[in-house]
């Protein structure tokens, strides 16, 4: 049963191209997150997903990014128009109902953008 | 002060050592979860602590959470040094129906000599 897939895991853009970051979730897994972490600091929240839903996307910033989970496929992590401040790591998680599991973790995509 | 934040920031141990290091959170919770990230890598789950447990125990790990207080800590007994890593912990809000959103702390981050 594989985990969590990220990909890519390393993307570098150019200030004012788009950035696709994927996420699958672990099998059996219908519930999707996004998190994106800055050097030297903790996640922090983007969005909540489940299959074609956005459920809350509170930590989303207002311009330029969006997601997705579409009924096939994986889910996609959409910045529009990059710039320097996007540099970061961003990270999927996903779990099964309930929210008393446990979410496991990809191994993130490194966005650096130049 | 945020939600989830870690004490102390940085830890630096000799191997065999115990390693502790606390998270206070601010608001109610259903879980709490500890993470490990290694460096430039992902995270991986360490140990989920449910709001009516008051410990858990995981190998060389040891988990505490006292909701009056609003704290938890996590305890290495025996420390190497492939323990070095981040620790983060991640509390719990329901979203909706279903689903959990994460809120991390800043890191604690361990050094463990040889």
């Amino acid at each position: 049963n594989a985990g969590v897939m990220q990909n890519p895991r390393h993307l570098v853009r150019r200030r004012g191209q788009e950035a696709r970051l994927r996420c699958s979730p672990m099998k059996g897994h219908s519930h999707v997150y996004w998190y994106r972490q800055l050097p030297e600091e903790g996640l922090k929240f983007m969005v909540y997903l489940q299959k074609e839903n956005i459920i809350d996307e509170s930590g989303m910033p207002k311009e330029r990014f969006s997601a997705e989970f579409p009924k096939e496929g994986p889910s996609i992590l959409r910045i529009q128009q990059v710039v320097r401040g996007d540099s970061a790591a961003y990270f999927c998680a996903s779990s099964r109902e309930g929210g008393d599991t446990e979410a496991f973790f990809g191994q993130g995509t490194r966005l650096t953008v130049v | 002060s945020q939600q989830g934040e870690e004490d102390p920031q940085a830890l630096s141990i000799q191997e065999g050592e115990n390693a502790t290091m606390n998270c206070s959170y601010k608001t109610s919770i259903n879980n709490l979860q500890w993470y490990r990230q290694n460096s430039g890598r992902g995270l991986v789950h360490l140990i989920l602590i449910r709001s009516n447990e008051r410990e858990k125990h995981s190998g060389r790990l040891r988990v505490t959470l006292d909701t009056s207080k609003k704290s938890s800590s996590l305890l290495i007994t025996a420390s190497r040094a492939a323990d070095t890593a981040s620790y983060f912990c991640a509390t719990d809000e329901r979203i909706k129906a279903a689903g959990n959103k994460l809120t991390f702390g800043g890191g604690t981050r361990v050094l463990v000599k040889p």
